[in-house]
């Protein structure tokens, strides 16, 4: 596609609930990241894959998050048991190559909202 | 603990004030280093970026910035501000070579007033 696109665009859920947030990178892309970004704040580093496998899961925050890219391409990340506090913008990013030089693209986000 | 600082949150200029924006990071080795831009109702896009060779570095729509090593920072600046810069500005870091994992300072606001 032309960008990255994420779905939902904004995700109103309650606490204890389980949800699903999407990343399609753009084509081609082997690297894709995902971000949490609280109000006020900057992106904060989530997970990163290198095709298929997760290289970097270091900043998922618990082992309430996971995320999977089972075929190399589309990003699914799952939040369980939702809490108030994980209410923020989780942005999606890709890039056509890792290391230096690696340039990412960002998607709009998906806002999520826990009562 | 890796950290990029930016020293304001807030920022408010007249068009064609001139505009220097800090950031300071603190990982002491080999640093790759951006400037994000985010306009409102947009997405988060790369407005410049440092990764070895020439310490100035010139971005789109008249931005540069400055990477000072002795000085842990990588300021951005634009002689003249237009109204259509307000956005919300971040600076970020990639530590290492073949490092992946990008560090974002909290972010300026920037509002030009027309």
């Amino acid at each position: 596609g032309a960008g990255v696109s994420q779905t939902p665009s904004n995700k109103v859920t309650e606490k204890g609930k389980y949800v699903e947030l999407r990343c399609d990178p753009i084509s081609g892309h082997t690297a894709l990241y995902w971000y949490r970004q609280s109000l006020g704040q900057g992106p904060e580093f989530l997970i990163y894959f290198q095709g298929t496998g997760a290289a970097d899961d270091s900043g998922l925050p618990n082992d309430r998050f996971f995320a999977v890219r089972p075929e190399g391409s589309v990003s699914t990340l799952k939040i369980q048991r939702t809490e108030r506090g994980d209410s923020a913008v989780y942005l999606c990013a890709s890039s056509a190559r890792t290391g230096v030089g690696n340039i990412q693209y960002f998607g709009a986000g998906t806002r999520l909202s826990v009562l | 603990a890796q950290s990029v600082s930016q020293h304001n949150h807030h920022v408010i200029l007249s068009e064609a004030a001139s505009l220097e924006l800090g950031c300071n990071y603190s990982y002491g080795g080999t640093v790759n280093l951006f400037w994000y831009v985010q306009y409102p109702g947009q997405h988060l896009q790369l407005l410049l970026k440092y990764f070895s060779g020439d310490p100035l570095v010139k971005g789109i729509k008249g931005f540069e910035a400055e990477f000072i090593k002795s000085k842990f920072s990588f300021n951005l600046r634009k002689p003249s501000v237009q109204w259509s810069d307000t956005a919300e500005y971040f600076c970020a870091v990639i530590s290492g070579t073949g490092g992946f994992k990008t560090i974002f300072g909290a972010g300026t606001r920037l509002f030009v007033k027309a």
